[in-house]
């Protein structure tokens, strides 16, 4: 059974900081990884693509990296601001039977 | 703008009366899928289609129905709705391995439903 797992469950740093998030999925037959980013109520946006042939995305201060054989995912987040609070969830999308398993998500929260 | 569309954003209604969700696809997306959230529970899957006519249980089907008559549109169901269905609902798509080109098959939220049933 694919299980998707997201720790810490909640984090807070002063801003500025760099961090990171981490992702690990028992299965590495997946056709990709997808992070995503969820403010309170609202829908989720994604923040990057990783194809299983892949070992990283960036986009702006986000860089996600990959490494399927370890069943692992981190999302780098580079010089915190307010407006990246949230809450960021990675999706994986196995191969077997084309499910879509999420991870429960990190709750973020930068300090001002 | 390619997107999900869901509607209502916002339900309230009383237990027992039967009602639907809509969510429209404007992607040629194969793959539709619904879900709830949940405080400390996380996304769980309702039910999900893989292509026309094509429709599965996911997680948590108990008390919905959905049907996939044309590719765009995914209505979520609640026949008899009770006061455990109160949830965030969202629907998503994204292509059906092998429909899309490498790169595509991201998936796609809508904004969500906030249902609440007295």
């Amino acid at each position: 059974k694919q299980e998707v797992t997201q720790i810490p469950a909640a984090l807070s740093v002063p801003e500025g900081e760099n961090l990171v998030l981490n992702c690990s999925f028992t299965d590495s037959a997946i056709y990709n990884l997808q992070w995503f980013r969820q403010d309170p109520g609202k829908g989720l946006t994604s923040l990057l693509l990783i194809q299983s042939s892949q070992r990283e995305q960036t986009s702006g201060r986000l860089n996600a990296s990959l490494d399927k054989s370890s069943g692992r995912s981190t999302l780098y987040i580079a010089a915190s601001q307010p407006g990246d609070s949230a809450t960021y969830l990675c999706a994986v999308r196995r191969s077997r039977d084309d499910k879509i398993i999420f991870g429960k998500g990190t709750r973020l929260h930068i300090l001002p | 703008e390619a997107q999900v569309t869901q509607n209502p954003r916002y339900l309230i209604t009383v237990t027992g009366k039967k009602l639907t969700v809509t969510c429209s696809q404007n992607m040629n997306h194969e793959y539709m899928s619904w879900y709830r959230q949940d405080p400390g529970l996380g996304l769980r899957q309702i039910y999900y289609s893989m292509n026309v006519e094509v429709t599965d249980k996911g997680d948590v089907p108990e008390g919905y129905k959905v049907s996939r008559k044309e590719k765009r549109n995914f209505p979520l169901i609640l026949e008899s709705p009770s006061p455990n269905q109160t949830s965030l609902y969202f629907c998503a798509s994204s292509f059906g391995w092998g429909q899309g080109a490498m790169g595509d098959y991201g998936y796609t939220f809508g904004s969500g439903t906030r249902l609440t049933v007295v």
